[in-house]
């Protein structure tokens, strides 16, 4: 089975550009979690979504930043308009159901961004 | 929200040693994974491991719930084993929030 798949692997974007993140999840998958990483601030949960619903955007952090999961096998992330400060590495993951239930967490190979 | 602590933050071994790595969670849990974080940034799930002992080749896990720790054993490293490893919880009654901690950076040499 392929894993999660994210796109692109690397972006490069001036301030003030919009950027859009996309993720398939592994199929079968009914939960999706959006998680960003940098050296300041480790692995943050930014959203996750259950059977497609939003459950939880508490770690989105301004409102430029927006999920969206129209279907069981597509996500996307956007930030408009993005700023230096968002440049990161965003990782995509997917579990079989919530993780709270016991259930493993499968990462995509994340997005790179650099916004200059 | 919960708190999750790993120790050595930092690690450098020799190829051939053993280790164990810490991870400190400040309330109760029902989720408790570890990940390594390859060089090249990948994360690979190594254990679901919210209670009790696990062992998948040279790598073993144990956790203990009511002490609210868990930890990550490496035996015989090998340079493969280089990169990061990382702690995650999930707080009873917080269905998917997996909350991660700060990590152990391994650096095994020859």
């Amino acid at each position: 089975d392929a894993g999660v798949i994210q796109s692109p692997r690397h972006e490069v974007t001036e301030m003030g550009q919009e950027v859009t993140l996309r993720c398939k999840p592994i199929s079968g998958h009914n939960s999706l979690f959006w998680y960003r990483q940098t050296m300041m601030r480790g692995l943050e949960l930014l959203i996750y979504f259950n059977n497609n619903v939003p459950i939880d955007d508490s770690g989105m952090p301004e409102d430029r930043f927006s999920a969206k999961m129209p279907n069981a096998s597509f996500s996307t992330l956007k930030i408009q308009p993005s700023e230096p400060r968002d440049s990161a590495v965003y990782f995509c993951a997917s579990s079989p159901r919530e993780t709270g239930g016991g259930n493993t967490i499968y990462f995509g190979e994340g997005s790179w961004l650099t916004v200059v | 929200g919960i708190q999750v602590e790993q120790s050595p933050p930092d690690l450098i071994l020799q190829e051939g040693a053993n280790s164990t790595l810490r991870c400190n969670f400040s309330d109760s849990v029902n989720n408790l994974q570890w990940f390594h974080q390859n060089p090249w940034g990948q994360l690979i799930n190594l254990f679901y491991i919210p209670s009790g002992t696990k062992q998948n080749g040279r790598l073993s896990a144990t956790t203990v719930a009511t002490e609210r720790y868990s930890l990550l054993y490496i035996s015989s490293s090998q340079t493969t084993d280089s990169g990061v490893y990382f702690c995650a919880v999930t707080r009873t009654g917080t269905a998917s929030k997996l909350t991660f901690g700060t990590g152990t950076r391994l650096q095994v040499t020859l």
